[in-house]
């Protein structure tokens, strides 16, 4: 089952803008969105958002997401250093009945 | 206040079994689908299984590495998730998260680690 593909790592500087891509196909990102998480060091993932644009409460509006075709992408404005983590997507996969996640993106704010 | 707590992991032989447990609570556990999702020491998330349902019953599905050797399976009264894992290899070694399915993957476990290693 091909995982999706995320970038191994992103760099931005402090209140910068940083944007990590996630691409599938048109049997998952394609098809019903992409969720984002975020992980910090030793702790469980967070979701961030779902269904490409959708904030669970208390998530922060400097973070938004999209989806054009078969590419999702996370978007952080005004970078802080707790922003600082590995992201991952995840989509549901219609044709295998499967989760597929990407490998994980670490972010770094420099 | 959400709650999933994990246990039942430790270090087990190639070949042995295991299961895992997820205790539940502060939701209405019957009404929502429930994944299990592993990530391996230093490597990315992984996802193992979901029990769902819909109007026809409950249903699940397996990942392709797991599939066969691992059932996952729910207590509604006892609020509780499962995971029996059989046939169990070196490269399931790793920290198993449970997960609340309501948009995606919205509350998280703290993990219950798993190591197989002879």
């Amino acid at each position: 089952q091909a995982g999706l593909t995320q970038p191994p790592s992103v760099s931005k500087g402090l209140r910068q803008t940083a944007t990590v891509t996630c691409t599938g196909n048109s049997n998952n990102v394609g098809d019903q969105g992409a969720a984002w998480l975020q992980q910090h060091q030793g702790h469980p993932p967070k979701l961030l958002s779902y269904r490409n644009n959708n904030r669970p409460s208390g998530i922060s509006e400097r973070l938004s997401a999209s989806r054009s075709g078969n590419t999702a992408s996370l978007t952080i404005t005004g970078l802080q250093p707790e922003d600082e983590a590995d992201y991952y997507c995840s989509a549901w996969d219609s044709r295998l009945n499967v989760w597929v996640f990407g490998g994980g993106t670490k972010l770094t704010v420099l | 206040q959400v709650q999933l707590v994990e246990s039942g992991g430790g270090v087990v032989q190639p070949g042995r079994s295991l299961r895992l447990s997820c205790a539940a609570s502060g939701f209405t556990f019957s009404s929502f689908g429930m994944h299990w999702v592993r990530q391996a020491p230093g490597k990315g998330l992984e996802w193992v299984a979901v029990i769902s349902f819909s109007f026809m019953g409950s249903f699940e599905y397996y990942s392709d590495s797991v599939k066969g050797r691992f059932t996952i399976s729910r207590d509604n009264s006892k609020s509780t998730l499962y995971l029996q894992m059989d046939n169990l290899r070196v490269e399931d070694t790793a920290v198993y998260y449970c997960v609340k399915e309501s948009n995606a993957f919205d509350v998280w476990g703290q993990g219950t680690m798993v190591t197989v290693s002879s």
